[in-house]
């Protein structure tokens, strides 16, 4: 089955405390992203990679990383929280030939 | 930069009845795609349409491309309560590998 596993689903952490959130995808895909979504702004890009150590950023880069060690897995850092960074994180895989993405179940933090 | 705005961002109607989601953009797209989110889930894809002018039905839902392929339209007949979520349109870039765009989202709610 075509997965997207994002972890963990929900995380509350206090502002400057680093965070690591995973994803990993078992499509073989090359092309992963990070979004996240806010009330009336809907999904927005953070970084995006295109294969092995590719990676670049979207459209709301600022205060995040990522890295693209292997193919499957495309973490997302965030070295310093901060409050504006509260919102809810989803990982896509995108098949590469139909552009379809396939979506996590994403991940809700929340930066005290 | 939000490149499509669709509208209404908020739609609460009774079953049965009928409604049409937009999605505008002064950008040119080369396919466009309708996305629905459930709570707590990823957006999951419904549809692809990519030629200007295009029809797509997937049983009760009728989309449709703008003839100059810079907006679209989601028509739903018969609304039912398993309609209700989140409708996200997303746009399609010929060129580059950042190249798909979210709306802003309409939110449906339909009443039994």
């Amino acid at each position: 089955e075509a997965q997207v596993t994002q972890n963990p689903r929900y995380l509350i952490t206090v502002t400057g405390k680093k965070l690591t959130v995973t994803c990993s995808q078992n499509m073989n895909h090359e092309y992963m992203s990070w979004y996240r979504q806010d009330p009336g702004l809907g999904l927005r890009q953070i970084y995006y990679s295109m294969n092995v150590e590719v990676t670049d950023k979207g459209d709301v880069p600022e205060g995040y990383k990522v890295s693209r060690k292997e193919k499957r897995n495309f973490p997302l850092i965030l070295e310093s929280p901060s409050p504006n960074q509260t919102s809810l994180y989803f990982c896509a895989s995108t098949s590469g030939v139909k552009n379809i993405q396939y979506f996590g179940a994403g991940t809700r933090l929340s930066v005290l | 930069t939000q490149l499509l705005e669709q509208s209404p961002q908020f739609l609460s109607i009774q079953e049965g009845e009928n409604l049409t989601v937009y999605c505008n953009s002064s950008s040119v797209f080369s396919s466009l795609q309708w996305y629905r989110q459930e709570p707590g889930e990823g957006p999951v894809l419904l549809v692809t349409v990519v030629t200007g002018g295009e029809v797509k039905k997937l049983k009760r839902l009728t989309f449709q491309f703008g003839d100059a392929r810079k907006d679209s339209s989601l028509h739903i007949t018969a609304a039912q309560p398993g309609d209700t979520g989140l409708y996200l349109c997303a746009g399609v870039k010929w060129t580059g590998a950042n190249n798909l765009f979210f709306g802003t989202g309409t939110r449906l709610t339909v009443i039994p």
